[in-house]
């Protein structure tokens, strides 16, 4: 089955890049994407990224995608502690039906002062 | 436009009780998707459903879960007799069509607690 595979933390500086890392095992996946999710809070769609793609650039967030390797990252340019959450990255690979979402673990990513 | 609702926001529930969480989606959203997300684990994707119609049920475990989305009124996820097991976060998402995720909401959760 599919299986989508993140590291658990990330503590970077205010003002530093952020890197949030995924692998991904179905070749399938048509879009991925990266979501947010604060506390207490539900998920939010921060971006995706088609899978003929290789890169997606918008605002702070730069999307890389590896098709070859099945690993997907999220940079988060000049990180700020509003960006102090859990990230999650997801697929939507046809064997499991289009429309449906297979979540990593999450990233919880510290933004320290 | 309100976003999808989602309520009760938390519930606790001893062990052998029911459950019911209920999910508004969004105007004009006759498609309804349920996660559930145990501690410190991603969603895991439940069932799928279109008003008076189950799309999916892949994920819903065989016994004592049921989901429902009538012509009327929210979706309801059901779990009868809970179990410790069963403490989570439940998420609904909700789209307009049968659609890629691109365009589905996701609302705030429910946070049910087994005692």
């Amino acid at each position: 089955g599919e299986d989508v595979e993140q590291s658990l933390f990330l503590s970077v500086r205010e003002g530093d890049s952020s890197v949030i890392n995924c692998t991904y095992t179905d070749s399938s996946s048509t879009y991925l994407y990266w979501y947010k999710q604060e506390p207490g809070a539900g998920l939010q769609l921060l971006t995706y990224i088609f899978s003929n793609m290789d890169m997606k650039q918008d605002q702070r967030l730069t999307v890389l995608l590896n098709k070859k390797d099945k690993h997907l990252s999220l940079r988060i340019a000049d990180t700020q502690t509003g960006d102090s959450a859990i990230y999650f990255c997801a697929e939507n690979g046809l064997t499991g039906g289009g429309n449906k979402l297979t979540f990593g673990t999450g990233t919880q990513l510290k933004v320290e002062l | 436009n309100a976003g999808v609702m989602q309520n009760p926001r938390h519930l606790v529930r001893r062990r052998g009780q029911e459950a019911r969480l209920r999910c508004s989606p969004m105007k004009g959203h006759s498609h309804v998707y349920w996660y559930r997300q145990l501690p410190e684990e991603g969603l895991k994707f439940m069932v799928y459903l279109q008003k008076e119609n189950i799309i999916d049920e892949s994920g819903m475990p065989k016994e004592r879960f049921s989901a429902e989305f009538p012509k009327e009124g929210p979706s309801i996820l059901r779990i009868q007799q809970v179990v410790r097991g069963d403490s989570a976060a439940y998420f609904c998402a909700s789209s307009p069509r049968d659609s890629l995720p691109t365009e589905q909401y996701f609302g705030p959760g429910t946070r049910l607690t087994v005692t």
